[in-house]
């Protein structure tokens, strides 16, 4: 268990719904990052958030929009949904790195997207 | 420009032997840190290994080490005595600035197959 939860596991949606994907860091940690893996892909990075603040973007559509709330939990919105982006989305989160910490990101078992 | 290139889309193995994946990097940052991650059937990401650019020494962990050549730009895992609980994809990722949260870029992945 790596501590990130993430929910829901599995969503089925039509073509241009929107749906909300939460995440739960693990505790203390304050780096939230959302990656999208699409069939048979790599994970593509989408955003990251650093204590409530987007710290970097990635390969983020404008349909899609994030956010991270004082508590530090995060949630993606991803609205007008097409059938590419069908996917599993990872939340990961980080500890600040220094000393032993490598700055591993520790993931979540992902939400996965079916638009059908 | 790919900054993880896993050319190594299969690989076998034969239980209780060693395999090596193949991971090269690009970046002009001095500072960056190589990890792997292993996502079983089930999908979870699960971090193995981490080699930063000034760790003198190949990282290890168990069973798995990390051949490190820096001039080559190369970060190839090796997994000794196979089990059949390794077959995974296997995937190779990089930070730049090594010194903060940044986001991880994965590679496309390498799926180890371990063959009773």
């Amino acid at each position: 268990d790596s501590g990130v939860t993430q929910t829901p596991k599995h969503l089925i949606t039509a073509t241009g719904q929107r749906v909300t994907l939460r995440c739960s860091p693990r505790s203390g940690d304050l780096s939230v990052y959302w990656y999208q893996q699409s069939l048979d892909q790599g994970l593509q990075f989408l955003i990251q958030y650093y204590n409530g603040e987007e710290r970097a973007k990635g390969n983020i559509l404008e349909r899609f929009s994030a956010q991270q709330f004082p508590d530090l939990h995060s949630e993606l919105n991803l609205s007008s949904l097409e059938l590419g982006d069908s996917a599993l989305y990872f939340c990961a989160s980080s500890a600040v790195i220094g000393g032993p910490n490598t700055g591993e990101l520790f993931f979540g078992e992902g939400s996965r997207l079916t638009v059908l | 420009a790919q900054k993880i290139t896993q050319t190594q889309p299969g690989m076998f193995v034969q239980e209780k032997e060693a395999v090596t994946l193949d991971c090269t990097y690009d970046t002009s940052d001095p500072s960056y840190g190589l990890f792997w991650y292993k996502q079983p059937s089930s999908g979870e990401m699960i971090f193995l290994i981490y080699q930063g650019s000034y760790d003198q020494q190949n990282a290890t962990e168990g069973r798995y080490s990390l051949n490190f050549q820096k001039a080559r730009k190369s970060a190839n895992l090796v997994i000794s005595a196979s089990q059949l609980g390794d077959s995974a994809m296997y995937f190779c990722a990089m930070r730049e600035r090594n010194s903060g949260n940044t986001p991880l870029v994965f590679g496309k992945g390498t799926r180890l197959s371990v063959i009773a």
